[in-house]
């Protein structure tokens, strides 16, 4: 089965609100987790990564933190816009270049 | 362009048929790997190539999935006896190195009727 996934498949956001997308993820031994962004049409897009020596990092606009103890990422865009309409994955990575992604979550922003 | 490149974007195919799925890596980037992406799924790894030579083949579903690379470029997935159950989007994806961010290209949709 996949180790890890998203909990939501689908979030609706209204344009400028803050977006939270949630990942659980089951092995306890991964230490390395990106946000993939996929529009459609296009291959996914590499919006943020974190080691599991963090618990949050934070980029332009976006944010990822990672709880360790539940096995939990989060992926928090600010000031939602039209463009960050998309299917959102979290990735695990295995063995330093082996991907595993859940199904995503589609996240689409309201006007 | 400068990005991963892939043919055909679309791919209709019969039942029994052999299909090739080209891609195209990032110039310099020595890493290439391939996934497929079925319908309300998420990636599933298929086989990674450092150069010519590919150490990791686990993902191939059955023997009727090879890929080859030549040249340390240009890769070609190839499935023959193609079955429905392969109808996916197969994306391909190059690193400047293993352990590297990877770069997607747009992928093949295979349709399998």
């Amino acid at each position: 089965g996949e180790s890890v996934g998203l909990h939501l498949p689908t979030l609706s956001v209204q344009e400028g609100d803050n977006s939270i997308i949630n990942c659980a993820y089951s092995n306890s031994a991964s230490d390395y987790f990106i946000w993939y962004k996929q529009e459609s049409g296009k291959g996914p897009q590499f919006i943020i990564d974190i080691r599991s020596n963090m618990d949050k990092r934070q980029g332009q606009r976006v944010t990822v933190l990672l709880n360790k103890t539940v096995k939990h990422l989060s992926l928090q865009i600010a000031a939602t816009q039209p463009g960050d309409s998309a299917v959102y994955f979290c990735a695990e990575i295995l063995n330093d270049y082996k991907l595993s992604f859940g199904a995503g979550t589609t996240v689409t922003v309201r006007a | 362009g400068a990005g991963v490149s892939q043919s055909p974007s679309n791919k209709v195919t019969e039942k029994g048929k052999d299909v090739e799925l080209r891609c195209d890596p990032i110039s310099g980037h020595t890493a290439l790997y391939w996934y497929r992406q079925s319908l309300g799924q998420g990636l599933e790894f298929l086989i990674y190539f450092q150069g010519n030579s590919a150490p990791d083949k686990s993902g191939l579903p059955s023997d009727r999935f090879s890929a080859e690379r030549t040249g340390g470029s240009v890769s070609t997935l190839t499935i023959q006896r193609t079955q429905q159950e392969d109808s996916a989007v197969y994306l391909c994806a190059s690193s400047l190195g293993v352990g590297g961010e990877q770069f997607f290209g747009p992928g093949t949709r295979l349709t399998v009727l």
